[in-house]
């Protein structure tokens, strides 16, 4: 059973802080790793994508990728209130490259 | 900006009635999706669809389910006979043929099964 383990928080961070999340995988073939942001009854929505070793800045999101470790994390720089959501790591697996999700952190960025 | 679009936004029924989800996912992507959500937990996915069939299901997609591509834009899920642990958002997603891997979501249709 391919997995995905996120820490399910709530990560609380105050405004302007660094939020770090992390995520482990248990598949060493997945090839593509993926954050998105989901807020309460909404749907997921992409933030990051990343598929070779090292870190990827955009903005003030930066993803990092260790394929070895199987680990994959999503810094975000100068937290706003509005980055307060869950946030998904997703991993591709399968023939289909289908998308394997965490559970999820919820991070809340205290004003 | 090109989106999927997913119809009903919500939808209650009663339990072993028959449901269809729509979806129409971006124009130019050719693999398509259903996840499910049930409250509080995680997105999981159900099936893939590619070039008229489906590519890949999970043990959820069981025989009460199934999907068709009735034309060139529509994407459907049909759920024959719900049950109570059906109710859920559904999430439709599609994404280009490339090596990316990039979903796109639609933004969900909850199904409350009563």
């Amino acid at each position: 059973q391919k997995e995905v383990e996120q820490n399910s928080g709530p990560l609380s961070v105050p405004e302007g802080a660094i939020a770090s999340l992390n995520c482990t995988y248990s598949d060493r073939v997945s090839q593509s790793f993926f954050w998105y942001r989901q807020y309460s009854g909404k749907s997921p929505e992409l933030i990051m994508s990343i598929y070779s070793n090292g870190d990827k800045e955009d903005g003030r999101f930066t993803a990092q990728l260790n394929k070895a470790s199987q680990y994959v994390s999503l810094l975000i720089r100068d937290s706003q209130p509005s980055d307060s959501a869950t946030y998904l790591c997703a991993v591709n697996g399968g023939a289909t490259n289908k998308l394997i999700f965490g559970t999820g952190t919820l991070l809340a960025v205290q004003p | 900006e090109p989106e999927v679009t997913q119809t009903p936004s919500h939808q209650v029924t009663q339990m072993g009635q028959e449901v269809i989800l729509r979806c129409v996912p971006i124009s130019n992507h050719l693999y398509f999706y259903w996840y499910r959500q049930i409250l509080g937990q995680k997105v999981e996915f159900l099936v893939s669809f590619y070039n008229n069939e489906i590519s890949e299901k999970s043990e959820i997609f069981d025989d009460q389910f199934s999907v068709e591509r009735p034309d060139g834009s529509n994407f459907t899920l049909k759920i024959r006979s719900t049950k109570l642990e059906d109710s859920a958002m559904y999430f439709c997603a599609s994404r280009l043929v490339d090596n990316t891997g990039e979903l796109f979501f639609g933004e969900g249709s909850r199904l409350t099964v009563l």
